[in-house]
């Protein structure tokens, strides 16, 4: 089976833009959940879908949003580009029943806000 | 708040020597704990994962002992190797729900 995959693997944008970044889970995955990675906070969680529904949804300002497709692909957006926002965002796929589903990550998209 | 504490954040072990990597927990409803294993340029990976009604769990090389008690659980790895060279994650989650909480990573060279 084909892994995550997350487009694009690096992208650059200027404070005020906004960014839409795209995860495709492994094939039969419902679930879709990202992370944000830094160095100074590490891995945070930023929301889950599942039946292209918002399931979970951690602490993160309402700039950042996120959909799942019918397909399970899921895309998450960042309105208002800030400076703080560069980081590594991670897309992990699981089947979807909760609890203890092995969560298999992609290799993530690196931003860059300049 | 800081929910999981991980230490040491750097690690240096010679090859075959044991990597110990420590975590602590606050929340008791914390009942599933998986380390993450994560080479540069990759997403974190599944190493091996507890829940608190056993004090231990070994993989191969790789061992969780877990302190119910006192909230703790660590990561032992043996005979480390070289390939072993990596930042390892431990991490926390409720149960019925699989949203894990992180430590802050611990970043593990194995010198040859």
């Amino acid at each position: 089976k084909a892994g995550v995959t997350q487009t694009p693997r690096y992208l650059i944008k200027t404070r005020g833009q906004q960014v839409t970044l795209s995860c495709s889970p492994i094939s039969g995955h419902r679930s879709v959940s990202w992370y944000q990675q830094t160095p100074g906070q590490g891995l945070q969680f930023l929301f889950e879908y599942f039946s292209e529904t918002q399931r979970n949804k951690g602490n993160f300002p309402g700039r950042f949003s996120g959909r799942q497709f019918s397909n399970s692909r899921s895309e998450m957006n960042v309105s208002t580009l800030e400076l703080g926002d560069s980081a590594l965002y991670l897309c992990a796929s699981s089947l979807g029943g909760g609890g203890e589903e092995t969560q298999y990550f992609g290799p993530g998209t690196r931003l860059l806000v300049l | 708040q800081q929910q999981v504490k991980q230490s040491p954040q750097s690690l240096i072990v010679q090859k075959g020597g044991i990597s110990i990597i420590n975590c602590a927990y606050e929340n008791t409803a914390f009942d599933y704990f998986p380390w993450y294993q994560q080479f540069p340029g990759k997403g974190p990976a599944l190493l091996i994962a507890i829940r608190p009604d056993v004090s231990e769990k070994k993989e191969g090389r790789f061992t969780i002992s877990f302190n119910k008690s006192a909230k703790q659980f660590s990561l032992h790895i043996m005979d480390s190797q070289p390939g072993d060279s990596a930042t390892y994650f431990c991490a926390a989650s409720p149960g019925g729900s699989y949203i894990p909480t992180f430590g802050r990573g611990t970043s593990l060279i194995v010198h040859p």
